[in-house]
């Protein structure tokens, strides 16, 4: 069984500016996934960006990346050059091979103009 | 790109009564799930689904829920007497071997 937190409620940032998401995570297994999902007002899942634990090398996607700091367990979202569009919640997710995604809390992202 | 999609968006209905919540994941996916997310909480898992039995389930999934793969393109979540609590979001999700599971838009089941 895997647990996943996220510490920051809600978190603000400037438009433009770069804000960095905390998730720490705790698996048993050795073979896991991990994953940033969004999700704006209309409450629909969208993957933001997903890393596997095996890979040494941190994910990137374009404006996202992560931070993945696998012998702390901790899976850190930064999101530079915010946008008015990246304003949502955001949860980090936990998966080992073949099984269920296990979610954080979430943490709600308001981006000022 | 491929989607998956869920129908009905919205569902309201009254306590007791029987609602079925479908579903079509990707065509060349093999895992299914159904997760639910109540109003301002985490999504929480109810259900994974392969090889046309259930894989794993959570200790929401009681007896009350079943889920079924009529065909070959649905996957279906029914509630067989619903609660006040049944109230939330459901979403299915699928994913082949690659492991990434993607979501349905979601059905937004209000029970009065």
């Amino acid at each position: 069984a895997q647990t996943v937190t996220q510490s920051q409620p809600e978190m603000s940032v400037q438009e433009a500016e770069t804000v960095t998401l905390s998730c720490t995570y705790d698996t048993s297994e050795s073979d896991y996934y991990l994953f940033w999902y969004k999700q704006p007002p209309s409450r629909q899942m969208i993957l933001v960006i997903r890393q596997e634990a095996y890979k040494q090398q941190n994910a990137t996607e374009n404006r996202f990346s992560v931070n993945f700091q696998k012998a702390a367990k901790s899976f850190s979202l930064k999101i530079s050059d915010s946008q008015l569009g990246d304003a949502a919640m955001y949860f980090c997710a936990c998966r080992t091979s073949g099984s269920r995604l296990t979610f954080g809390e979430g943490t709600q992202l308001t981006v000022n103009p | 790109e491929p989607e998956v999609t869920q129908t009905p968006s919205h569902q309201v209905t009254q306590m007791g009564q029987e609602v079925i919540l479908r579903c079509v994941p990707i065509s060349n996916h093999l895992y299914f799930y159904w997760y639910r997310q109540i109003l301002g909480q985490k999504v929480e898992f109810l259900v994974s689904f392969y090889n046309n039995e259930i894989s794993e389930k959570s200790e929401i999934f009681d007896d009350q829920f079943s889920v079924e793969r009529p065909d070959g393109s649905n996957f279906t979540l029914k509630i067989r007497s619903t609660k006040l609590e049944d109230s939330a979001m459901y979403f299915c999700a699928s994913n082949s071997l690659l492991e990434t599971q993607y979501f349905g838009p979601g059905t937004r089941l209000l029970v009065l």
